[in-house]
């Protein structure tokens, strides 16, 4: 089993809808979570932290299951410019060194 | 802003050459890293850095060495290129015990 597993999609979607992504993770000591955000031929940028009491930044909400080891990204009213792979990165041992997963495609239609 | 730079975007190189990877940041960070990502496999680790002259073996670090002499240049060696080292390599850095990563745009290696 992968440490850090994603579905990678793609996810096709209509501009407004609601998507939300999961991503597991096999290590239950993992104590830091992170969605980052890769556009084609791009290199990834961090898209937000994940905190333990959930956090959210306009459209982007982002949960952590401690019990389930997943985390979750949820996008509300999706904009075409939301197409992207969206990638999950988690601190196996809290060393610093982050495990990402292989990413989820998301494609906005108009 | 964070700068990570790295030294070519796109690289042709022949089977048996060694080939050097270039990456320097410039806000003075302690952690430099190098992943390759390959479709279906996503970012692997290759090898890091949490200070100059120093290096850990990050999960696939066969076949590839790095140096680190100066804090902002961080450099990674295939000593002898072989195709399956044909890859995206990306060069990241980060505040020493902070999990954001800042990543370079990337060395697109074709190897022939």
């Amino acid at each position: 089993r992968k440490e850090v597993e994603q579905d990678p999609g793609p996810f096709n979607v209509p501009e407004g809808a609601t998507v939300a992504f999961n991503c597991t993770y096999s290590n239950s000591a993992s104590q830091s979570f992170f969605w980052y955000r890769q556009d084609c031929r791009k290199e990834p940028k961090l898209l937000m932290s994940v905190y333990s009491s959930g956090n959210e930044d306009g459209r982007f909400t982002a949960q952590l299951n401690r019990a389930s080891q997943y985390i979750s990204l949820l996008i509300r009213d999706s904009k075409l410019s939301d197409s992207a792979t969206y990638l999950c990165a988690v601190d196996s041992s809290n060393t610093g060194k982050l495990i990402f997963g292989q990413g989820t495609t998301l494609q906005v239609k108009p | 802003d964070v700068k990570v730079t790295q030294s070519s975007r796109y690289l042709v190189k022949r089977t048996g050459e060694k080939v050097f990877l270039e990456c320097v940041q410039d806000m003075d960070h302690e952690n430099m890293f190098w992943y390759r990502q390959d479709p279906g496999l996503g970012l692997r680790l290759i090898y890091f850095s949490y200070d100059v002259k120093m290096k850990e073996k990050g999960d696939i670090p066969e076949g590839y060495s790095v140096s680190r002499e100066k804090k902002e240049r961080f450099s990674l060696i295939l000593e002898s290129a072989s195709t399956n080292q044909t890859s995206m390599y990306l060069c990241a850095s980060s505040l020493l015990a902070s999990g954001r990563r800042y990543f370079g745009p990337g060395t697109r290696l074709t190897v022939t």
